[in-house]
């Protein structure tokens, strides 16, 4: 049973608009959370993370919200740059975890 | 600065031949190692961890075996390659407390 979803497999936008990437999860017991991007061929990188003791973390262009009762968060980034088409995976952990649980990921494609 | 090499970069490899890929992480000691692998359209599985030399958790049953023998060094491994074992294999670290990873640039492995 997968714990961290993230059911839009792609998603396309056009350039200069916001991007939402969603991600859901199920144990109620996740207290961080990161996002990650990865180009093609290359390992991802991280972009932004969140704990639950905010319900927002801002960086730049990239907003992440954590909706803590809905066990979800989303990822915006405003303005979408061409530069930003790439997968982005979620990943989750709790405070006694060794390891974060990542979701499928949601391949952008900003179009120009 | 911490730096972490994995390779190599990609990889053909016929059924039934073995697999040695190897990483290793530079500046940074008692880091905890992680293989992870993403097959085509799906997210990043975790393969092995450990924590320490010659400590390997394996996540999944599978066809694929992990050794620490060094400190910075964490080796992914298969005495007989399947089909299903291709992918995009990552290896990553983090410290203790930390709260996140650092991915390598990754192996392309193609069995054919």
């Amino acid at each position: 049973d997968q714990q961290v979803k993230q059911n839009s497999p792609s998603l396309s936008v056009q350039e200069g608009r916001i991007s939402i990437l969603n991600c859901d999860y199920t144990n109620s017991m996740f207290d961080y959370f990161l996002w990650y991007k990865k180009y093609p061929a290359e390992g991802p990188t991280f972009l932004i993370s969140i704990s639950s003791i905010k319900d927002k973390n801002e960086d730049g262009r990239f907003t992440v919200f954590l909706n803590k009762s809905a066990k979800h968060l989303s990822l915006h980034i405003v303005p979408s740059q061409p530069g930003d088409s790439a997968v982005y995976f979620c990943a989750a952990k709790d405070n006694y975890g060794q390891n974060f649980v990542f979701g499928p990921g949601t391949r952008l494609s900003v179009l120009p | 600065s911490q730096t972490i090499h994995q390779w190599p970069a990609t990889l053909v490899q016929p059924v039934g031949s073995p697999l040695s890929l190897e990483c290793t992480v530079e500046g940074t000691s008692n880091p905890n190692l992680y293989w992870y692998r993403q097959a085509a359209g799906r997210g990043l599985q975790l393969l092995f961890y450990s924590v320490g030399i010659g400590q390997i958790s394996s996540e999944v049953p599978q066809n694929l075996s992990a050794s620490r023998p060094q400190d910075r060094q964490f080796i992914l491994s298969s005495k007989k390659l399947l089909l299903s074992d291709s992918g995009f294999y990552l290896c990553a670290w983090s410290v203790l407390d930390s709260l996140g990873y650092t991915f390598g640039s990754g192996t392309r492995l193609t069995v054919v």
